[in-house]
């Protein structure tokens, strides 16, 4: 089946700096892709819905500015998280959504700020 | 707004014995339902979905599950668990008329299996 790989697996940043995760569909272009946030014992959200070459559609209360989405190809978008903190320490998958309607997820990624 | 609950945050069974992780949702228009597992630092595989045609769906490694409206339930079974079964077990609903965009998560429930 397609793959959806997630990059990198775990990252601790500094509170204040910036870090990058990215989503890559490796065998079918993905005109969308979806940024998902899940904290502890809690649900996956949706935090936004990135289309290629153009606007992150971001969901009500997430800071567009704080989560930097690029879809810039169709087989790549990017999250930046911005000016991290310890509250913004959770686990972040994508997934990605193929010619065929099928969605396919990452692996996730966790972030930890210290 | 749509919502997902799964009740019981934890399920054990032992080897053989049936499967049941319960489901139930809540939306203003004709649901699509999903079921995906999770194994430890993978990511989410599909095991089955319903889009309005059979209520019930058959997916991958034995698992079904059937769409009760009149219950707004989906819950996910299985005749008998395979240790191979212990993972995150995530339902999840999205809008019918969007198709598969966006996915409303419940919390998880987490399958342990003892031999």
């Amino acid at each position: 089946g397609a793959v959806v790989s997630q990059h990198p697996s775990r990252v601790i940043c500094k509170s204040g700096t910036s870090v990058k995760i990215e989503c890559r569909s490796l065998d079918f272009q993905a005109t969308t892709m979806f940024w998902y946030r899940q904290f502890p014992k809690q649900s996956l959200m949706l935090m936004a819905t990135s289309n290629e070459g153009s606007k992150a559609t971001y969901e009500q209360g997430v800071e567009k500015d704080k989560f930097l989405i690029n879809h810039a190809s169709l087989t790549l978008s990017t999250l930046t998280v911005t000016s991290a903190h310890p509250e913004d320490s959770s686990f972040y998958i994508c997934s990605a959504r193929e010619s065929g309607n099928t969605i396919y997820f990452g692996e996730g990624s966790w972030l930890t700020v210290v | 707004a749509q919502s997902v609950t799964q009740l019981g945050s934890h399920v054990s069974v032992s080897e053989g014995a049936l499967v049941l992780l319960r489901c139930n949702y809540s939306s203003s228009v004709p649901p699509y339902l999903f079921w995906y597992v999770q194994y430890p630092n993978q990511g989410l595989q599909l095991l089955l979905k319903y889009t309005s045609a059979a209520t019930l769906v058959k997916g991958i490694n034995g698992f079904e599950a059937e769409f009760k409206k009149s219950e707004t339930s989906f819950h996910l079974t299985k005749p008998s668990a395979h240790m191979s079964d212990a993972a995150e077990y995530f339902c999840a609903v999205s809008e019918g008329n969007t198709g598969f965009q966006k996915l409303v998560f419940g919390t998880g429930t987490r399958l342990l299996v003892s031999p």
